[in-house]
């Protein structure tokens, strides 16, 4: 089977963009989470996805959103970018809940100038 | 709040020797600990995990000891090789689904 896929794998914006990042998870696996890899803060849960819905949430402003499409991938947007923004954000997929094994992608390094 | 410490941050050993990584969780209702391995410039990778039921996991030249009273787990290496050479993390699943790490071990095994 094909690993989780993110794309892309590096991006530069500046700040007050937005940026959206895509992430596509192993086949048949339905749960998507992202995380935020700084660091200063370590890895950092965002939100988790499940049949298109939000299941659960990290403690990160509204500026950071996600959604899961019928074919369970998922994308991740941060508006208004910051300088703090600039991280690595991981996406893990698992076949139902994060307690079973998440396998994680590659990352997409953003750096916010 | 929920977190998980992780001690030491970096560890430096000889090839051959043991290498122990301990993190300690704070939500008692976590039942789920997994451990990954991230190398430079890739995502973290699952090595070994321990659900709550268990006290201990073997695999190969890595185990897992938990110690639920104590809201504590153990990572043990042994015969370590320069290819152990990575960060390690560990997670604790807490009751509300969140996957929370620990800040990470740089361990270097030394040829």
């Amino acid at each position: 089977k094909a690993g989780v896929t993110q794309t892309p794998r590096y991006l530069i914006k500046t700040r007050g963009q937005q940026v959206t990042l895509s992430c596509s998870p192993i086949s048949g696996h339905r749960s998507v989470s992202w995380y935020q890899q700084t660091p200063g803060q370590g890895l950092q849960f965002l939100f988790e996805y499940f049949s298109e819905t939000q299941r659960n949430k990290g403690n990160f402003p509204g500026r950071f959103s996600g959604r899961q499409f019928s074919n369970s991938r998922s994308e991740m947007n941060v508006s208004t970018l910051e300088l703090g923004d600039s991280a690595l954000y991981l996406c893990a997929s698992s076949p139902d809940r994060p307690q079973e094994t998440q396998y994680f992608g590659p990352g997409t390094r953003l750096l916010v100038l | 709040g929920e977190n998980v410490e992780q001690h030491p941050s970096t560890l430096s050993v000889q090839e051959g020797d043991s290498a122990v990584i301990k993190c300690t969780y704070s939500d008692s209702a976590s039942n789920y600990f997994p451990w990954y391995k991230q190398e430079l410039g890739k995502g973290p990778q699952l090595i070994i995990d321990i659900r709550s039921n268990v006290g201990e996991k073997k695999d190969q030249r890595i185990a897992v000891t938990l110690n639920k009273t104590a809201k504590h787990f153990s990572l043990h290496i042994t015969e370590t090789q320069p290819e152990d050479s990575a960060v390690y993390f560990c997670a604790a699943i807490t009751g509300g689904f969140k996957t929370i790490f620990g800040a990470g071990t740089r361990l270097f095994v030394k040829a």
